[in-house]
């Protein structure tokens, strides 16, 4: 199991939108499509976004979207806002009941 | 609502074992849901460690397969972390976690403990 990877950070102004990649492999995200993402701010316990790829849990702002396309997962904030700064994680199933966790990225709001 | 709250040392030698708990709260450890453990090295993503069922089926990452053991107590309403044969590069925040039964995400955590390993 190899960490999946996600750039180390990305930023953007307040309105805008960001998008954070996810790479994993054929037998992780490729293969299942129950990708989930954490957003974590400094001192906090890591809060759930989105799940089974592209589903928001209940109370999560629907500027919070996910996609996959391949090998590749992808979490969109549309019309950024300051509180959205914070780490973000992605996760994949990784096939017999294990899970990868993603390297994760660091969002600025500028 | 659910709360998760670990509780352990925060200093441990290297060679020695690493022992962690994980309290719950606001929910019964043996409805349907797994428990797990997740680490956080310093700089760096999470690595999931392993879940456990409360009827006693467990699930370790393979790279630390041989020196995890996950455990329930249910009349505590409480899991356990064992982490044996520690090292420098186990220095991390740990965090429980719940994984609904049949689903494959974890919510929610609790808010980790910093463990370091050091002389």
């Amino acid at each position: 199991q190899s960490a999946l990877t996600q750039p180390r950070s990305v930023s953007g102004s307040p309105g805008q939108s960001v998008t954070i990649s996810c790479t994993g492999t054929s037998s992780d995200i490729g293969y299942y499509n129950y990708v989930s993402w954490y957003q974590q701010h400094p001192g906090k316990a890591p809060k759930l976004m989105i799940y089974d790829v592209s589903k928001r849990p209940s109370g999560v702002p629907d500027r919070f979207s996910g996609s996959k396309s391949g090998n590749t997962a992808s979490l969109t904030i549309s019309g950024l806002q300051a509180e959205d700064e914070a780490d973000y994680y992605c996760c994949s199933d990784a096939g017999s009941y294990t899970y990868v966790f993603g390297t994760g990225t660091k969002v600025t709001v500028l | 609502q659910v709360q998760l709250q670990e509780s352990g040392p925060g200093l441990v030698k290297p060679s020695e074992t690493l022992s962690l708990t994980c309290g719950v709260s606001g929910y019964s450890i043996s409805s349907d849901s797994h428990w797990g453990w997740i680490r956080q090295p310093p700089e760096m993503g999470p690595e999931w460690i392993g879940t456990m069922y409360h009827s006693g089926s467990t699930y370790y990452n393979p790279s630390l397969k041989s020196r995890v053991t996950i455990s329930v107590d249910t009349s505590k309403n409480q899991f356990s972390l064992k982490l044996t044969s520690v090292t420098a590069a186990d220095t991390a925040v740990y965090h429980c976690a719940r994984r609904p039964s049949g689903r494959n995400w974890f919510d929610p955590w609790g808010q980790g403990i910093l463990v370091t390993v050091s002389s």
